[in-house]
């Protein structure tokens, strides 16, 4: 079964500094990523999401960018934060075929 | 518009008191239904997968069903140990990402 390591847990950024959220994937090749946002109260918010190395989709226009540079590894960037990014993110896996999605512990994101 | 709806958006429950979840949807083709629990500060995790109506799945004190227009997940004699968010989402034919449900937060009271 996958596994996914998502670091850091709990992140306090001053607005307008960069952003790296890391996420690694284990226990399958070839997974289909995904980061989520999820608002207080609120449903998920697909961001982005990764068919393969290099292959990166946008849902939402946005202050975000997200990487793939390895099968098993999706990052999640930003420039410069803007109060509005904070938030909890999630990443999360799939396989080609398995329709459930693993999903990562999540990082609290808070833009001060 | 492709559209998935949960009710209540809170439940709260003495210990024992049994009832259901409800999750509502509006698609164009339906690949898959999704439960997933989270807990306070933690990612979800799966459930259950419902594929076609009628079909139904158990997992100790839980239950989902599914129609053609709703899905249910009935809790029976529930535990505090139970109370979280319970997120439901569904797949489409055309794609592989999932439309999420904002979620029944539900506390169970000892």
């Amino acid at each position: 079964s996958q596994t996914i390591h998502q670091w850091p847990a709990t992140l306090v950024q001053p607005v307008g500094s960069p952003l790296s959220l890391e996420c690694t994937v284990e226990g399958t090749s070839n997974p289909n990523l995904y980061w989520y946002r999820q608002a207080a109260g609120r449903g998920l918010q697909l961001l982005f999401y990764s068919v393969g190395i290099g292959q990166i989709s946008s849902e939402v226009p946005q202050n975000l960018s997200a990487s793939r540079p390895q099968d098993r590894q999706f990052i999640l960037s930003s420039k410069k934060l803007l109060l509005s990014d904070s938030g909890f993110y999630l990443c999360a896996c799939s396989e080609a075929g398995d329709y459930g999605y693993t999903f990562g512990s999540g990082t609290r994101l808070t833009v001060v | 518009e492709d559209q998935v709806t949960q009710s209540p958006e809170a439940l709260r429950l003495q210990e024992g008191e049994s009832s259901s979840l409800n999750c509502s949807y509006t698609v164009s083709g339906l690949r898959g239904l999704f439960w997933y629990r989270q807990d306070p500060g933690k990612g979800p995790e799966f459930l259950f997968t419902l594929y076609s109506a009628g079909e139904e799945k158990e997992k100790e004190r839980l239950k989902a069903t599914l129609t053609k227009k709703e899905s249910f997940l009935h809790i029976t004699a529930p535990k505090p140990e139970d109370s979280a968010t319970y997120l439901c989402a569904v797949r489409l034919d055309s794609n592989y990402q999932l439309i999420w449900g904002a979620g029944t937060k539900l506390i169970i009271k000892p």
